[in-house]
């Protein structure tokens, strides 16, 4: 099967770092893709990993090992207004269409505190 | 720069209900999506669209028709609502990937459907 998996919530201190993990399981991965949602918001896309290594995009950074089947959004001098949830996507293979279809992990809830 | 505009925001309905959501887009973008959210759930993909006059099933397609007659809108129909209609629906568009599949979604602010 195809699947996705995520810490549920996350806390931590502001100008603290915070890592969220990834892992998927799919065939014919594409890439992987990292959204952020705050509460009653729309998703917004953050970054896009479709090969091995770290893409940087100022304080966020994603990382991805296709080898190992996982990624992690990094997120460095966290601020109050990065509570929010983070959702990590694939594109894969795997379905008829698969290519324009993104399947997104359950979501990981980052709570910052002062 | 409006995006995406999902029409409505609320709306609660009965069950055994019809009623239809809209999504509309000023990007000129060829690809649209429905998903809807649910607590603990993520995004489950409805249906999709790669272009005017298509469209395909997604994970959670049952229950759900759409239609895009027009490159700017997708709708979301439900032909008979049922309480596990109940949810929050979001409207996506995007480009086609770029040289490496990269492929943002731009989504509307959600359509929050309560079914009794």
């Amino acid at each position: 099967g195809q699947s996705l998996e995520q810490p549920s919530e996350v806390t931590a201190v502001e100008g603290a770092i915070v890592q969220i993990n990834c892992t998927y399981q799919t065939s014919g991965f594409y890439g992987l893709s990292w959204y952020q949602q705050h509460d009653g918001g729309a998703p917004t896309f953050l970054s896009y990993n479709a090969l091995d290594g770290l893409e940087e995009t100022g304080r966020f950074s994603s990382f991805l090992s296709r080898s190992d089947s996982y990624g992690y959004l990094l997120l460095q001098e966290l601020q109050m207004k990065d509570s929010a949830s983070y959702f990590c996507a694939v594109r894969s293979f795997m379905f008829s269409g698969g290519y324009n279809k993104l399947i997104f992990g359950a979501g990981t809830r980052l709570a910052v505190h002062p | 720069n409006a995006g995406v505009t999902q029409t409505p925001k609320f709306r609660v309905l009965k069950t055994g209900q019809s009623m239809t959501l809209l999504c509309a887009q000023d990007m000129n973008h060829e690809y649209m999506y429905w998903y809807r959210q649910d607590p603990g759930m993520g995004l489950r993909l409805i249906h999709y669209s790669v272009g005017e006059g298509t469209t395909a099933k997604g994970e959670v397609p049952d229950g759900y028709n759409v239609s895009r007659l027009k490159k700017q809108n997708f709708l979301l129909g439900l032909e008979s609502a049922a309480p596990s209609q109940t949810s929050v629906y979001f409207c996506a568009s995007s480009t086609a990937p770029d040289r490496v599949g990269n492929q943002p979604q731009h989504f509307g602010d959600g359509t929050r459907l309560s079914i009794l």
